[in-house]
């Protein structure tokens, strides 16, 4: 059964902590990507990783960086939180898109809570 | 402009109805994949149901089909015989072959009812 674990469900950090959010997949997928969802806004892409040490801006890349030492795993860095990042982070990988569907496989989220 | 647009924030049926859920999308990539997700109260995403540009019959899983009609960018899900446990938040997404990320709607919230 295809994994993509995130390192925790919730979380909760004070203004202006440095945030690690840690996410690994067992599919030996190229493409890993972060997402954050809010409510009206669906699902918006903030960085996206085609393979090791390679990482491309999303749409909503402010105020976070990315980190991909090893294939399986694609960590979201939030340098200094602020309360404008409470939402949930979703993780993602696909391999390369194809005829056979390519699509992405999702962790469960992580609810984080900046106070 | 938006890639996914999906213009029903929220959607009732009635249980053992089928019901259509709406999806444009835009792209010049003339190769593209279509994909269609739930998401639970739980948070986790599920993927559904995939179309791809080239195919050319309406892909089927089970209870749910994807009504692609390219000419109109449109790539509606039906879900048949709806139950219970379809409340749930769906969420239309395109990926171009030109570029590896996933482009996602704002979702539609269906609640079915007994």
């Amino acid at each position: 059964d295809v994994k993509v674990t995130q390192s925790s469900r919730y979380l909760v950090k004070r203004t202006g902590e440095k945030v690690f959010l840690e996410c690994v997949q067992d599919m030996d997928h190229e493409n890993m990507f972060w997402y954050r969802q809010d409510p009206g806004l669906g699902l918006r892409l903030i960085y996206f990783s085609y393979d090791v040490k390679m990482k491309e801006k999303g749409d909503i890349p402010e105020g976070y960086s990315v980190s991909r030492e090893k294939k399986e795993r694609f960590s979201l860095i939030l340098e200094s939180a602020s309360t404008n990042q409470t939402s949930m982070y979703l993780c993602a990988s696909s391999g390369e898109q194809g005829a056979a569907g390519g699509e992405a496989f999702f962790g469960q989220g992580t609810r984080l809570t900046v106070v | 402009a938006q890639k996914i647009t999906q213009t029903q924030p929220g959607m009732f049926v009635q249980e053992k109805e089928a019901v259509t859920l709406d999806c444009t999308y835009d792209t010049s990539d003339p190769s593209y994949g279509l994909f269609w997700y739930k998401q639970p109260s739980s948070g986790e995403m599920i993927f559904l149901i995939y179309q791809g540009s080239y195919d050319q019959q309406n892909a089927t899983e089970g209870r749910y089909s994807l009504n692609f009609q390219k000419a109109r960018k449109s790539a509606n899900l039906v879900i048949s015989a709806s139950q219970l446990g379809d409340s749930a938040m769906y969420f239309c997404a395109m990926r171009e072959v030109t570029g590896n990320q996933f482009y996602f709607g704002t979702g539609t919230s269906l609640t079915v009812i007994p």
